[in-house]
């Protein structure tokens, strides 16, 4: 069974531009879920998708969007990049929302802005 | 408002000594508590869970031990291998809500 793929695995943006990252959840799974991770930060609830709506969301300002298509793929996007948005970003995907139980992660997207 | 506190950021052990993970947290709700290990370039894997309802789990060399009256969870890692080298983290939920992840442990066994 494939696991939660994540694309692009590496990017580099400027400050300023906009960012969209993939994922595809494991065959089956209808929740995904985004955090953040920087250093000395953990990991950052972004927001989570559930059968294309949103069904929770983190404390991130409002250049932090995303989405989830009827295959259960999601992408989220942050416009007007800044330099703190650099981190690593990963996806998760559980076959029930609730998170309640266990996630399984891609590698995630590493993105640097400069 | 950090709700789940992982207080060391880094461990050292000796390879087969036992290694002690340490997290806390503040908000009572929780009732379901997880344990992540992060290898560098790669997404967390899920190792091992605990409900409220219980004080142990065991699978394995890593047991994970919970007291509600101190909103403490530990994970115990005997013997301690190389291989267990990563960065760990916790993370806590209530009910249905979302995950809620400590800022990590990074343990580093050596022989």
């Amino acid at each position: 069974k494939a696991g939660v793929t994540q694309t692009p695995r590496y990017l580099i943006k400027t400050r300023g531009q906009q960012v969209t990252l993939s994922c595809s959840p494991i065959s089956g799974h209808r929740s995904v879920s985004w955090y953040q991770q920087t250093p000395g930060q953990g990991l950052q609830f972004l927001f989570e998708y559930f059968s294309e709506t949103q069904r929770n969301k983190g404390n991130f300002p409002g250049r932090f969007s995303g989405r989830q298509f009827s295959n259960s793929r999601s992408e989220m996007n942050v416009s007007t990049l800044e330099l703190g948005d650099s981190a690593l970003y990963l996806c998760a995907s559980s076959y029930q929302t609730g998170q309640g139980g266990e996630l399984f992660f891609g590698e995630g997207s590493r993105l640097t802005v400069l | 408002d950090q709700q789940v506190k992982q207080n060391s950021p880094s461990l050292s052990v000796q390879e087969g000594r036992i290694s002690i993970l340490n997290c806390d947290y503040t908000n009572s709700m929780f009732d379901y508590f997880l344990w992540y290990k992060k290898y560098p370039a790669e997404g967390p894997t899920f190792l091992i869970s605990i409900s409220s309802i219980k004080d142990k789990n065991e699978d394995g060399r890593f047991t994970v031990f919970l007291n509600k009256s101190a909103k403490h969870l530990s994970l115990h890692i005997v013997p301690s291998q190389p291989g267990d080298s990563a960065v760990y983290f916790c993370a806590a939920s209530a009910g249905t809500d979302k995950l809620i992840f400590g800022t990590g442990t990074r343990l580093q066994v050596f022989p």
